[in-house]
């Protein structure tokens, strides 16, 4: 069955720090992952998708299939950054996202 | 925002009512889905749609029906709500490749 984990319910840094916000997954072929984010009150955005291996907003994650883990990494969180972030998981037939618990990033200034 | 509303943005309706969803889309894709949030959860799948007519079942569909008569849209109804349907709804779309994109929401209060 596929399982999406976000370890941290909660996380604060300071301006200006690195983030790294976890994600474990546990699919049984070969999985699809998603970032999205979403800012007070507002809609999910796509953040990041594993395939395309970009940087938005100077995020990154990388797929470690030995760890099966997705973290979302930025080297110096800005205020801007805090919000609600989601890891998702595609499951077979490409209908089924499933999406970790959430983890909520606050910049302290 | 991938050309998706939703309508009612909030609403509050009392138990035993029957409450419909609306979601709206204006770029003609075939995929729709039905997601609630809740703090804990995450997003779940209620329902989605692979197009006019063709519905399934998600992970949380129990006391909820859709319905697609057309393509750019996709109701969601609570056929008589309950206060552990007081949720925050979304609607997605699934365009091009594998990932969704989200509409802005429905608050739903059921007192």
């Amino acid at each position: 069955a596929q399982r999406v984990t976000q370890p941290e319910k909660l996380l604060s840094v300071f301006k200006g720090a690195p983030v790294e916000l976890k994600c474990n997954y546990s699919y049984s072929g070969s999985p699809e992952l998603f970032w999205y984010v979403q800012y007070s009150r507002q809609r999910l955005q796509l953040l990041l998708r594993h395939i395309s291996r970009e940087s938005i907003k100077g995020f990154t994650a990388d797929l470690n299939k030995g760890e099966t883990s997705f973290h979302l990494k930025k080297p110096f969180a800005q205020e801007e950054d805090s919000a609600m972030y989601y890891c998702a998981l595609i499951g077979t037939g490409a209908n089924n996202l499933f999406f970790g618990t959430g983890t909520r990033l606050t910049v302290i200034p | 925002d991938a050309g998706i509303t939703q309508s009612p943005r909030h609403k509050v309706t009392e138990t035993g009512t029957p409450v419909t969803l609306r979601c709206h889309q204006t770029e003609n894709h075939r995929y729709m889905y039905w997601y609630r949030q809740d703090p804990g959860h995450g997003l779940r799948l209620i329902h989605y749609s692979y197009g006019v007519k063709d519905t399934d079942k998600g992970e949380v569909s129990d006391g909820y029906s859709v319905s697609r008569s057309k393509t750019e849209d996709f109701l969601l109804t609570l056929e008589s709500a309950t206060s552990s349907q007081t949720s925050v709804y979304f609607c997605a779309i699934r365009a091009g490749g594998s990932e969704q994109f989200f509409g802005p929401g429905t608050r739903l209060t059921v007192l």
